[in-house]
Order: C-alpha cells, then sequence, then structure tokens
C-alpha cells in the first residue's frame, strides 16, 4: 500500500508570493490533517478536511488555506508568504476522525527568503 | 489552550543503557500517541495509548498512560543506535484530528 505522499519535497519562495502545497492520502483514507513543523514552534495543527469539508482549524491567519478534493487529495495554500513561513509542512492522513492514528508523509519542506 | 510538555528536550547516551521520555499536561486528553521522527521524514506512529493507567509494550519500548490521562511517558530498555531520533508525543481530544504535539526528544544512542 503506498504511503502518503507530498509534493513537491522541497520549494523556495520569495515574501508575498503565494504557493500550493499538495498531499496524496493513502488509498481509502478519508481524513486528511495539515501541520505546520518549525524548530522554535515544533508542530503546529493547520486543519482537517474529512470528506470535502473543513473539520477544523489551528490557530493560523487568514493567509493558510485548504481544500480536499472528492478522492480525497488535499491541497494547502499560503499566501501573501512571509519569512516566517518558512517551515517543514506535514499532511497526514487516516481512515477516520477522531483521535485516528495519523500516516504522516515525508512533507514539503518550504523555505521564503 | 492545552499543552504537551516533553522532557528531555535532548538525551544523549551510550548503547545498552535506558531512558524514560516524560510527557506532562495539565490537560486531560482522550489519546495520547507517541510518534518517532527521522531526519527528512515525516513521524511514524509507534503506539496510542487510551485508557487511563494503561500499558504498552513495543519489544523494547513500553508506555505508559497516567490515570488521570493527563501525562505519559516512554521507557526504553537497553537502547541501541537503531533508537536514535526525534521523540514526539501528541495528545488528542476526541471528535477531530487535531493533535497537540509535545516539543518533542531528540534521542541520540552512541555506539
Amino acid at each position: 500500500k503506498a504511503g502518503v505522499t507530498q509534493t513537491p519535497r522541497y520549494l523556495i519562495k520569495t515574501r508575498g508570493q503565494q504557493v500550493t502545497l499538495s498531499c496524496s492520502p493513502i488509498s481509502g483514507h478519508r481524513s486528511v490533517s495539515w501541520y505546520q513543523q518549525t524548530p522554535g514552534q515544533g508542530l503546529q495543527f493547520l486543519f482537517e478536511y474529512f470528506s470535502e469539508t473543513q473539520r477544523n482549524k489551528g490557530n493560523f491567519p487568514g493567509r493558510f488555506s485548504g481544500r480536499q478534493f472528492s478522492n480525497s487529495r488535499s491541497e494547502m495554500n499560503v499566501s501573501t508568504l512571509e519569512l516566517g513561513d518558512s517551515a517543514l509542512y506535514l499532511c497526514a492522513s487516516s481512515f477516520m476522525t477522531g483521535d485516528s492514528p495519523l500516516h504522516f508523509g515525508n512533507g514539503t519542506r518550504l523555505t521564503v527568503t | 489552550t492545552q499543552l504537551l510538555e516533553q522532557s528531555p528536550q535532548f538525551l544523549s547516551i551510550q548503547e545498552g543503557e535506558n531512558l524514560t521520555v516524560y510527557c506532562n499536561s495539565s490537560s486531560v486528553f482522550s489519546s495520547l500517541q507517541w510518534y518517532r521522527q527521522e531526519p527528512g521524514e515525516g513521524p511514524v506512529l509507534l503506539v496510542t495509548v487510551v485508557t487511563g493507567g494503561e500499558v504498552k509494550k513495543l519489544k523494547r519500548l513500553t508506555f505508559q498512560f497516567g490515570d488521570a490521562r493527563k501525562d505519559s511517558s516512554l521507557h526504553i530498555t537497553a537502547a541501541q543506535p537503531g533508537d536514535t531520533g526525534l521523540y514526539l508525543c501528541a495528545g488528542g481530544s476526541g471528535g477531530y484530528n487535531k493533535l497537540i504535539f509535545g516539543a518533542g526528544t531528540r534521542l541520540a544512542v552512541h555506539p
């Protein structure tokens, strides 16, 4: 069974630009969550999508958004990039929502210059 | 705001030693998950504990969930270099896949 696939693996953007990250969950998994990992803040929850609906959102500004498609694939978008958005963005999928074990992808490393 | 305090932050030990990592909170969690993350990769789930007082063993790793479901520990017996990595605890509050992560314990096991 293929794992969670995130593309691209690395991304370099300039302040003010926008970026879209993609996540393909494990086949059959309907929940996709996004986390931001930085050395200073650790792993922080961004949002969760289940059956194309955003179920919960973390404490991030509105510049961070996401969506989920009917095939459970998910994208997250960050607009008007700031230097502080440099981080590893991790996507995780699970079969159900609600304390389900998460299967993480290897992340997209975003660097904002 | 729910917080998980994880200690120690860093641990450098010799092969064969035992160690314990702690995860504490003032909040009650419906579940506690432990992950291990290696450089360049995403976290990999080791175990989930859901019942207060629950103890789970995974080979040389022993996980315990506190009676009040506010804290957890991970004990490694006879550590090996292959145990090296970042260990993360994460608390779940039910209903959603929104986990609160501890800051992590970076373990280095030297041969």
